[in-house]
């Protein structure tokens, strides 16, 4: 079934630890985005990318970094995981950048960070 | 500052009809999303409204008023599994999307 594709699925990760999240889309889309969600609040964006080969920071970028070497896979990579950074991350993607473009979202991420 | 408000929660009986309200303050207005999001799933795409006036589309309908700031999503002969969290976004004038923390649907029997 063609759609976004997250891993892994849950984790539990010690503080100060490296990790990344992998996100990877069979449908050609050439905007993806990561999101965290957290109770009471709405998603937040961490960073996106337009097109392959480009990245931008969104709301909340600090601590977290991203690659788009190729259309299909859009890693995101925390460099040294904090307690804060426990949250549900969700992978986007939509066909383009646009004000009326809907978005495909992975299955998500569940990180705990002690 | 940038603003989407949806009540927390809501309850509903199966098969009535419910309205779950989103009122926004955003720096500009390019269009205004509706998700519905399960729980422990992802969001998934219900609507868009850019104009004004009401958007039919099975059960489910998405209403805007862009001089009142205003939007509702009416759901129509609930069923069990229409229990969900609805999810309110607005794109703003730099075409960022902007996130309401979401409506808690209980839907009972």
């Amino acid at each position: 079934i063609a759609g976004i594709t997250q891993a892994p699925t849950s984790q539990i990760l010690a503080a100060g630890r490296r990790m990344t999240l992998r996100c990877t889309q069979d449908m050609r889309h050439n905007a993806m985005y990561w999101y965290r969600q957290d109770l009471g609040l709405g998603l937040r964006l961490i960073h996106y990318s337009n097109t392959a080969g480009t990245t931008g920071k969104g709301e909340v970028p600090d601590g977290y970094s991203v690659s788009r070497a190729n259309t299909d896979d859009f890693p995101l990579t925390l460099a040294s995981a904090v307690p804060s950074q426990t949250s549900v991350y969700f992978c986007a993607s939509s066909v383009k950048t646009g004000p009326n473009e809907k978005l495909f979202f992975g299955s998500g991420t569940q990180l705990s960070v002690l | 500052g940038q603003n989407i408000d949806q009540p927390t929660e809501m309850t509903a009986t199966e098969g009535a009809i419910v309205q779950i309200n989103c009122t926004y303050q955003t720096s500009g207005f390019n269009g205004l999303f509706w998700y519905q999001q399960h729980a422990g799933e992802a969001p998934t795409f219900l609507s868009y409204n850019v104009l004004d006036g009401l958007e039919e589309k099975g059960r489910f309908s998405s209403f805007l008023s862009r001089s009142k700031g205003y939007s509702y999503l009416l759901l129509k002969e609930l069923q069990m599994k229409d229990s969900a969290s609805y999810l309110c976004a607005v794109t703003d004038s730099n075409y960022q999307l902007i996130w309401g923390a979401g409506t808690k649907l209980i839907i009972k029997p």
